[in-house]
């Protein structure tokens, strides 16, 4: 059974610009979290989507979005790129919502803004 | 509201001796609590899981842990290190069943093996 797929796995991009990150999740799961982890902030949640409608959303601005499609793949947006933007984005699946069932992550994309 | 809180940023131990990497958690609901391990580049691994079944939880690679309610703990144990032991391990705590706002990380223990 393939595992959670995240691509790119790394990206540099400058500031004001905009980015787009991909997740695949492990077959038959419907729940797709992301998260942002920083060495200073450690693992912080952006937002989790179950059967295409956003569950939750952490404490991130709105230049940070999602969506995820019928096929359960989800994809992450951030806009207006920031210096501080820059960290692992790991994406993670589980076949309810989290909480319920154990999460199974991706390698993450590591994103620097230059 | 819950929490959690892993005792010690980093724990160095020599290879082939136990480990311990303590986590004290509070929560106002019957937590599910959880380890995770990350290696250097790599996402997180579930090591093992607690949802109030048996307090003495086996994960893989000979990790275990034990659910404490009396003093809110869930530390990990090893009774021998290995090389590949070696990466950031999360001690999570789940407590409103179900929900992203229901997973509450700490902050990380980093384990040093030395040879």
């Amino acid at each position: 059974k393939a595992g959670v797929t995240q691509t790119p796995r790394y990206l540099i991009k400058t500031r004001g610009q905009q980015v787009t990150l991909s997740c695949s999740p492990i077959s038959g799961h419907r729940s797709v979290s992301w998260y942002q982890q920083t060495p200073g902030q450690g693992l912080q949640f952006l937002f989790e989507y179950f059967s295409e409608t956003q569950r939750n959303k952490g404490n991130f601005p709105g230049r940070f979005s999602g969506r995820q499609f019928s096929n359960s793949r989800s994809e992450m947006n951030v806009s207006t790129l920031e210096l501080g933007d820059s960290a692992l984005y790991l994406c993670a699946s589980s076949r309810t919502t989290q909480g319920n069932s154990p999460l199974h992550f991706g390698n993450g994309t590591r994103l620097t803004v230059t | 509201a819950q929490s959690v809180t892993q005792l010690d940023s980093h724990v160095s131990v020599s290879e082939g001796t136990p480990v311990l990497l303590r986590c004290n958690y509070s929560s106002s609901y019957s937590p599910s609590l959880f380890w995770y391990v990350q290696h250097p580049n790599k996402g997180l691994q579930l090591l093992l899981k607690y949802t109030s079944a048996a307090t003495l939880v086996k994960g893989i690679n000979g990790f275990e842990a034990e659910f404490k309610k009396s003093e809110t703990s869930f530390h990990l144990t090893k009774p021998s290190a290995h090389m590949s032991d070696a990466a950031e391990y999360f001690c999570v705590v789940s407590g409103t069943g179900g929900g992203a706002d229901g997973l509450t990380f700490g902050k990380g223990t980093h384990l040093i093996i030395q040879p």
